[in-house]
């Protein structure tokens, strides 16, 4: 299958800076990537729709200018958590769906390892 | 909007066979999916429903009634490393996007 990667792993930062995390589609070109985050024991919460060469789509709740999204390839999506603090601390998921999948049965989206993040 | 419940925990017997239910409801539908995912990495795609009926791969199966909003993943033979969470999540029409339920963490006993 199609595969997703996520850089960092896992980072942990001081209150106030910024991060940033990349999703890569390794061997498939994504129009769209999701971005999503989830909370320990919680369920997988979309953030962001991220469509190549334009804005992201946020999520209700969801502050667009703490948690910037760029996608601006067909194989990489970036979002950036600025001045984060220690509520963001998170798991950090990315999917990205296959372009021209047209006559497939469903679209399948395709997810990254995740990104741990700790703010201390 | 959408709403999606599944029990929270289930336990059961290495090598017997567990039935995860999930109920939903939906302003748009475009097809049901069941992912698994262990703890601390990403979920891995089971299934896809999108019409009435029956899905099998392998040990997993996976039921939809679209006029009941239900589905429900069907393992069989269980395995220990089948201990994993366990998400429903319905996909909206005309999106591509994706709502997870919280997830169902089984556990399974020797």
């Amino acid at each position: 299958g199609a595969v997703v990667s996520q850089h960092p792993s896992w980072v942990i930062c001081k209150s106030g800076t910024s991060v940033k995390i990349e999703c890569r589609s390794l061997d498939f070109q994504a129009t769209t990537m999701f971005w999503y985050r989830q909370f320990p024991k919680q369920s997988l919460m979309l953030m962001a729709t991220s469509n190549e060469g334009s804005k992201a789509t946020y999520e209700q709740g969801v502050e667009k200018d703490k948690f910037l999204i760029n996608h601006a390839s067909l194989t990489l999506s970036t979002l950036t958590v600025t001045s984060a603090h220690p509520e963001d601390s998170s798991f950090y998921i990315c999917s990205a769906r296959e372009t021209g999948t047209s006559g497939r049965r469903f679209d399948e989206q395709f997810f990254g390892p995740g990104t741990r993040l700790t703010v201390l | 909007g959408q709403n999606i419940d599944q029990p929270t925990e289930m336990t059961a017997t290495e090598g017997a066979i567990v039935q995860i239910n999930c109920t939903y409801q939906t302003s748009g539908f475009n097809g049901l999916f069941w992912y698994q995912q262990h703890a601390g990495e990403a979920p891995t795609f089971l299934s896809y429903n999108v019409l009435d009926g029956l899905e099998e791969k392998g040990r997993f199966s996976s039921f939809l009634s679209r006029s009941k909003g239900y589905s429900y993943l069907l393992l069989k033979e269980l395995q220990m490393k089948d201990s994993a969470s366990y998400l429903c999540a319905v996909s909206r029409a005309g999106s591509y996007q994706l709502t997870f339920g919280k997830g169902t963490k089984l556990s399974v006993i020797p």
